[in-house]
């Protein structure tokens, strides 16, 4: 366990809809990443969130969009849900040490399908 | 040419054998270098963290880093069924924050 917990853990949408993805860091982790694994694809970086503000994005449009709130928690945003959304969506907690070697802890992931 | 390559797999090898597994990647100034685990269904667990040339022995896993190669790999010794899983190499690099860039995974099937 890695003290990282998203929820839901399952989640059925329909094309056009939006949908909030949310993440709790582990304790003492002040970084939240968040990642979209396509099935039998490695981990795409979405974006990251550092003391509530995003700290790099990845190539994903603007409808993916993303929130920090003060206990270091998470939400990600999905607006206009389109059919090639259907991934698993990791979060990833981390405390941020200002150099290359934080460690990121991945949380259990929401699996999201679009109908 | 993809930023970090693995071989698909999927890779098989008999139980108590050396399984090895093999990353390349494109960008020279890279500086961290992860492998995690990834069971069927579940999310990555960080193995291995590796930043510097040479090697790095965790129990049964050595992981391997050759930046003038631009390589890294993971070596699991005494092989168990329970390592069967994909294994994702993930490399963070200069200037790039938190973003980690992962390969597709390898997939590690080890047969009793």
């Amino acid at each position: 366990e890695t003290g990282v917990t998203q929820s839901p853990t399952h989640l059925i949408k329909t094309r056009g809809q939006q949908v909030t993805l949310r993440c709790s860091s582990q304790s003492g982790h002040n970084t939240v990443s968040w990642y979209q694994q396509a099935l039998g694809q490695g981990p795409q970086f979405i974006f990251q969130y550092y003391r509530e503000e995003e700290n790099g994005r990845g190539n994903f449009p603007p409808r993916f969009s993303g929130l920090q709130f003060p206990n270091y928690s998470s939400e990600l945003n999905v607006n206009a849900l389109e059919l090639d959304d259907s991934a698993l969506y990791l979060c990833a907690s981390s405390a941020f040490q200002g150099t290359a070697k934080n460690i990121q802890y991945f949380g259990a992931g929401t699996r999201l399908s679009v109908l | 040419q993809k930023e970090v390559e693995q071989n698909s797999g999927p890779l098989s090898v008999p139980e108590g054998a050396i399984a090895s597994l093999n990353c390349t990647y494109s960008d020279r100034g890279s500086q961290s270098f992860f492998w995690y685990r990834q069971y069927s269904g579940k999310s990555p667990e960080l193995i291995m963290s590796i930043y510097s040339n040479g090697d790095k022995e965790d129990g049964r896993f050595t992981a391997q880093l050759n930046k003038a190669s631009q390589y890294v790999s993971l070596l699991i010794r005494d092989s168990q069924p329970s390592d069967s899983a994909t294994y994702l190499c993930a490399v963070k690099g200069y200037n790039q924050g938190g973003k980690l860039i992962f390969g597709q995974g390898t997939e590690l099937s080890v047969k009793p």
